[in-house]
């Protein structure tokens, strides 16, 4: 199965907003609710920052928030600041397949 | 407190079988709608599904390396067990194991797997 498109990068000064597109087909993103996000720092394992497209498990901050339309999801980063600076996947659920799909991955700068 | 920690060689040869353990706690893998899961990032590239069981034994594999991939679950132990077979040097990667009830949601630290001669 194809991967999910991401853009290669996003940046954004310290306090602005950004967002992180997540694009697939109706097979995938758009067929079904089941797109989680995760943040990966350099040399550390992923964190899950959004399931089931729009839900932030316990822990995760309220500047980050998941959406969906049609079949592209979004993560939205409000507040942006240096911590976030990191790679972002999503991963979406596929009838293509018994298993999940990942995107290509995105890298956050924080300028 | 749920953690996981995968371990196995760090260094095969092309043609080998990898064979990765995870063993996890502060959770068993046989209460309903638990999973395991592994997923592999090659060096500088993007995360990628391997395969995934849940806790009534239901086995989900990555179609291009279903031939390759055997997923399995010791719940006496608390582990899962990934063999991948007729490994290659595009297989060197950080290979992970996660736990999975909402999104995969908690990761272990993650091992490094080289395949060379």
């Amino acid at each position: 199965q194809s991967a999910l498109t991401q853009p290669a990068s996003v940046s954004g000064s310290p306090g602005q907003s950004i967002t992180i597109s997540c694009t697939g087909t109706s097979s995938d993103v758009g067929g079904y609710n089941y797109v989680s996000w995760y943040q990966q720092h350099p040399g550390k394992a992923p964190k899950l920052m959004i399931y089931d497209v729009s839900n932030r498990p316990s822990g995760v901050s309220n500047r980050f928030s998941g959406s969906k339309s049609g079949n592209t999801a979004s993560l939205t980063i409000s507040g942006l600041q240096a911590e976030d600076e990191a790679d972002y996947y999503c991963s979406s659920y596929t009838s293509s397949s018994t298993l999940e799909v990942f995107g290509t991955g995105t890298k956050v700068t924080v300028l | 407190q749920i953690t996981l920690k995968e371990s196995g060689p760090t260094l095969v040869k092309p043609t080998q079988t990898l064979t990765l353990t995870c063993t996890f706690s502060g959770f068993s893998l046989s209460t309903s709608g638990v999973g395991v899961g592994w997923i592999r990032q090659p060096p500088g590239k993007a995360l990628e599904w391997l395969a995934l069981i849940y806790w009534n034994d239901d086995k989900r594999y990555s179609p291009s390396l279903k031939s390759r991939l055997t997923i399995t679950k010791d719940t006496s132990k608390n582990q899962v067990v990934l063999t991948m077979t007729n490994m290659d040097p595009v297989d060197t990667a950080t290979y992970y194991c996660a736990h999975r009830r909402y999104g995969m949601d908690v990761w272990g630290q993650g091992t490094t797997v080289t395949v060379s001669s």
